[in-house]
């Protein structure tokens, strides 16, 4: 498996201002996917970015409000951009490693606090 | 589309009995993955396992145990002996394909008393 990290590891931050969130990996990976974990839900995938090429987002995740980088194999950042309240998650980076292609490691994630 | 049903939101059990969580998955494709996760309190997403639709052999690993029956499409999970750090949330996931977008099941929140 990869080891994963994501800064910030918390934040609180007010309305209308942007926060980005870091994730590293150990190894070098094709395939990493941002997903959004709300207050007592289940996890609901942002977008996929792949190295190399546009990030692909899903329904109701678009890149003015998500803007994504994937500037190499270990490293990603996702941007939660004019944040309101309902903003407020858990953030959590996953990767496929190459060796192990279906299975998804995840990061220990980002609890966001909106005010 | 691809689908996973935990109809199970909270279970609570007195430390060790056995407990098993459901899962049941609707996929279109004849080749797909599933999986289990757990998410304890700290909030981070631990890998389980993983079963291929083309293996329907039964795991077992310690107390965790895994029960996949494609006639129902479902992937049960069993802990024996539950113990108070069994407590967490479980998430069954389906992906039909190779590092393809998993589907989230809602999740079954697991509460282990002393």
């Amino acid at each position: 498996s990869a080891v994963i990290s994501q800064k910030p590891s918390r934040d609180i931050c007010q309305r209308g201002t942007s926060l980005t969130i870091q994730c590293q990996v150990d190894s070098q990976v094709t395939m990493m996917f941002w997903y959004r974990q709300q207050p007592g839900q289940s996890l609901t995938l942002i977008a996929t970015a792949n190295q190399g090429s546009e990030a692909t987002y899903e329904s109701g995740f678009v890149i003015d409000k998500f803007p994504i980088s994937r500037p190499n194999l270990t490293f990603s950042t996702l941007t939660v951009s004019n944040m309101s309240p309902e903003d407020s998650s858990i953030y959590l980076c996953s990767v496929v490693p190459g060796d192990r292609g279906y299975e998804q490691y995840f990061g220990p994630g980002t609890r966001l606090t909106v005010t | 589309a691809q689908k996973v049903t935990q109809a199970q939101t909270e279970i609570s059990v007195v430390e060790k009995e056995d407990v098993t969580l459901d899962c049941v998955y609707e996929t279109r494709d004849t080749t797909y993955y599933l999986f289990w996760y757990k998410q304890p309190p700290s909030g981070e997403l631990v890998f389980l396992i993983r079963r291929n639709s083309f293996d329907e052999q039964n795991e077992i690993s310690g107390r965790y145990s895994w029960n996949f029956q494609k006639s129902t499409s479902s992937f049960n999970f069993t802990i024996t002996a539950s113990q108070v750090v069994d407590s967490a949330v479980y998430f069954c996931a389906l992906s039909e394909g190779y590092g393809q977008n998993f589907v989230f099941g809602p999740g079954t929140r697991l509460s282990v008393l002393p």
